[in-house]
């Protein structure tokens, strides 16, 4: 059973629109929310994190919702760039039982239009 | 050199071969990773080693066999390999404390990646 998903396998916005990228989790467990980034041919980078006693962080045009009632967690990009172009990898991790160790799920490819 | 460095970035091997996989941090972290990446398939936690000493091993079959000589030095050997093992290798590297005081963000290499024949 997969604990972490991300149900939608792509997404497509116009440049300098919101982009919202979503994800859904099991194991109540999990305490620590991240998201990565991955462009081709490298490794994913991290881009933001929220913790459970948090409802939402913000980093420059990068924000990230968490729902705990609904065990659902979103990204949301605005206003979008073509550079944002990647693979989106929602991880989640139980801190503090194994700090370190992520679950991930299958990624969320985003391509911004120009 | 800065960050998470992994050698080779391309193998190809036959399921008889004995080859490793080298992954270098720079970062001065405690802890570090292996993940495996197949296609369409999400992320895989493999090993996990902290102060240089194995914390996990998820389910990992014994033709892979990780060492890590120390916290900036990670190693996957591999033996024995099947067509099913050809992936993404990525290395990863984190600062882990206490409990609560690690915020479990990882940094990868670019990665390794494998095809086995």
């Amino acid at each position: 059973d997969q604990q972490v998903k991300q149900n939608s396998p792509s997404l497509s916005v116009q440049e300098g629109r919101i982009s919202i990228l979503n994800c859904d989790y099991t194991n109540s467990m999990f305490d620590y929310f991240l998201w990565y980034k991955k462009y081709p041919a490298e490794g994913p980078t991290f881009l933001i994190s929220i913790s459970s006693i948090k409802d939402k962080n913000e980093d420059g045009r990068f924000t990230v919702f968490l729902n705990k009632s609904a065990k659902h967690l979103s990204l949301h990009i605005v206003p979008s760039q073509p550079g944002d172009s990647a693979v989106y990898f929602c991880a989640a991790s139980a801190v503090s039982t194994n700090a370190g160790k992520s679950t991930f799920g299958d990624g969320t490819t985003l391509t911004v239009k120009p | 050199e800065t960050g998470v460095t992994q050698t080779p970035r391309h193998l190809v091997m036959g399921m008889t071969n004995k080859k490793s996989l080298k992954c270098e941090q720079h970062l001065g972290h405690n802890a570090m990773y292996w993940y495996k990446q197949s296609a369409k398939k999400p992320l895989e936690l493999m090993f996990v080693y902290n102060f240089k000493e194995q914390t996990e091993n998820n389910s990992v079959p014994s033709r892979f066999s990780p060492e890590c000589p120390n916290s900036s030095h990670l190693f996957l050997h591999l033996h024995t390999l099947q067509p099913e093992d050809s992936a993404l290798y990525l290395c990863a590297s984190s600062q882990s404390g206490l409990a609560g005081a690690n915020t479990g963000e990882l940094f990868f290499g670019e990665g390794s990646r494998l095809t086995v024949l």
